[in-house]
């Protein structure tokens, strides 16, 4: 089982819809989650953070459910700019190895007018 | 205020050959972190180094070596190239250790072994 994994998608959608993608983790020790966003060809770059409490930006809301061990990111009326690669990022703090983040394989989404 | 900068931005290389890769944080951070992203897939954490020491290391062989400088910039080493070993190696950097803390990317470096 991979440590973290993502809805394979892509994701195509119309201009308006609500998409949600899921994430889930297999280290229930882990302690810090991230979603970022990938242009394509590009770095990437945080849009949030998910906090235990649920946390909104916005259009996009972040969920963390840590008895199901899986993290959610919720994007309504899309726009056409949120066309990108979704990335679900854990931290599963200090171990044997020290450090180190973990990047699931991304969820594409394509949003179309 | 520049961002985390990455040299070369792209890179040719020979299967056998060495290459090393450098990466400038953001002025204030004391940690970077480098990642190997194969196209289609996500980052792989390689290292992260924190105060000039390294602090994790990811599922790659010994050919991949690393460091941090005192003015905190940090330089990927990688022995022996091999055709697999071509991918976007993305750099991050930020305040302190990234277990918490956001992390920046630079824009890459773009190696091509042949």
């Amino acid at each position: 089982r991979k440590e973290v994994e993502q809805d394979p998608g892509p994701f195509n959608v119309p201009e308006g819809a609500t998409v949600a993608f899921n994430c889930t983790y297999s280290n229930s020790a882990s302690q810090s989650f991230f979603w970022y966003r990938q242009d394509c060809r590009k770095e990437p770059k945080l849009l949030m953070s998910v906090y235990s409490s649920g946390n909104e930006d916005g259009r996009f809301t972040a969920q963390l459910n840590r008895a199901s061990q899986y993290i959610s990111l919720l994007i309504r009326d899309s726009k056409l700019s949120d066309s990108a690669t979704y990335l679900c990022v854990v931290n599963p703090g200090p171990n044997t190895g020290g450090f180190k983040t973990i990047f699931g394989a991304g969820t594409r989404l394509f949003v179309k007018a | 205020d520049a961002g985390v900068t990455q040299s070369p931005t792209h890179l040719i290389k020979t299967r056998g050959q060495h290459v090393t890769l450098r990466c400038s944080p953001i002025s204030g951070h004391k940690s970077v972190s480098w990642y190997q992203q194969v196209l289609g897939q996500g980052p792989q954490f390689i290292f992260q180094y924190y105060e000039k020491e390294e602090r994790g290391r990811g599922n790659f062989p010994d050919r991949f070596s690393a460091r941090q400088f005192p003015n905190y910039s940090s330089e990927l080493n990688v022995n022996a190239l091999l055709l697999g070993d071509s991918a976007l190696y993305l750099c991050a950097s930020s305040l302190g250790l990234a277990g918490g803390d956001t992390q920046y990317f630079g824009p890459g470096t773009r190696l091509t072994v042949l």
